[in-house]
């Protein structure tokens, strides 16, 4: 098992681009999110989906939007990069949402200028 | 909204000194887990605690949950080069989504 992949693993954009960061999961877990990683802030959850075709807000979700069209993959899109959105991405996936473990992604580090 | 406080924030300290990083939550939790991320890698998942009051070990490391459900701890003993990283609590209430603390950086001086 690959586990859970994210690509790319580095990306640079300028202001206004937009862009998407893959993840997908080869463990059958129905349930996804998406975090983003600042220094001092630890990991705020984006977006997250309980299972394909069914997604909904986490606790920072303006300015990004996802879709889960298959149980595996869940891509994060950015739609008008802004330089506070220069992070580091995790996608994270688990069989249940709540009460159980998380698989993280290795993360994508993004820095708009 | 629920909130998850962490403290300290970094924590430096000699191999074979003991370490303790501790989380608060603003609301009764029903569980709480720990994620270790070495630096430039990603958290790994330590361990559940679902119980009030509950104690778990995992080798030199020992994990609490308050009898309130509201706080926790993580303590290492005699401190390892191996354990340097970010140590993270996630608090979840009940039928609510996962929050993170922001983390307790460890750097270990050999």
């Amino acid at each position: 098992n690959a586990g859970v992949t994210q690509t790319p693993k580095f990306q640079v954009l300028k202001t206004g681009q937009s862009m998407t960061l893959q993840c997908a999961q080869d463990m059958n877990h129905e349930y996804m999110s998406w975090y983003r990683q600042d220094p001092g802030m630890g990991l705020r959850l984006i977006h997250y989906s309980v299972g394909a075709g069914i997604t909904d807000q986490g606790e920072v979700p303006n300015g990004y939007n996802v879709s889960r069209s298959t149980t595996e993959d869940f891509p994060l899109r950015l739609l008008s990069a802004a330089p506070s959105q220069t992070s580091v991405y995790f996608c994270a996936s688990s069989y249940l949402p709540r009460g159980v473990e998380q698989y993280f992604g290795p993360g994508t580090r993004l820095t708009v200028t | 909204g629920q909130q998850v406080m962490q403290i300290p924030q970094y924590q430096h300290v000699q191999e074979g000194e003991d370490f303790t990083t501790y989380c608060n939550s603003s609301t009764t939790l029903s569980n709480i887990q720990w994620y270790k991320q070495r630096p430039g890698g990603h958290p790994v998942f330590l361990i559940q605690l679902v119980k009030s009051g509950e104690v778990k070990k995992q080798k030199r490391l020992t994990f609490q949950f308050g009898e309130a459900k509201k706080n926790s701890s993580l303590h290492i003993t005699a401190t390892q080069t191996t354990d340097v990283g970010t140590y993270f609590c996630a608090g979840q209430e009940y039928g609510n989504k996962l929050v993170f603390g922001a983390g307790t950086i460890l750097r270990v001086k050999s």
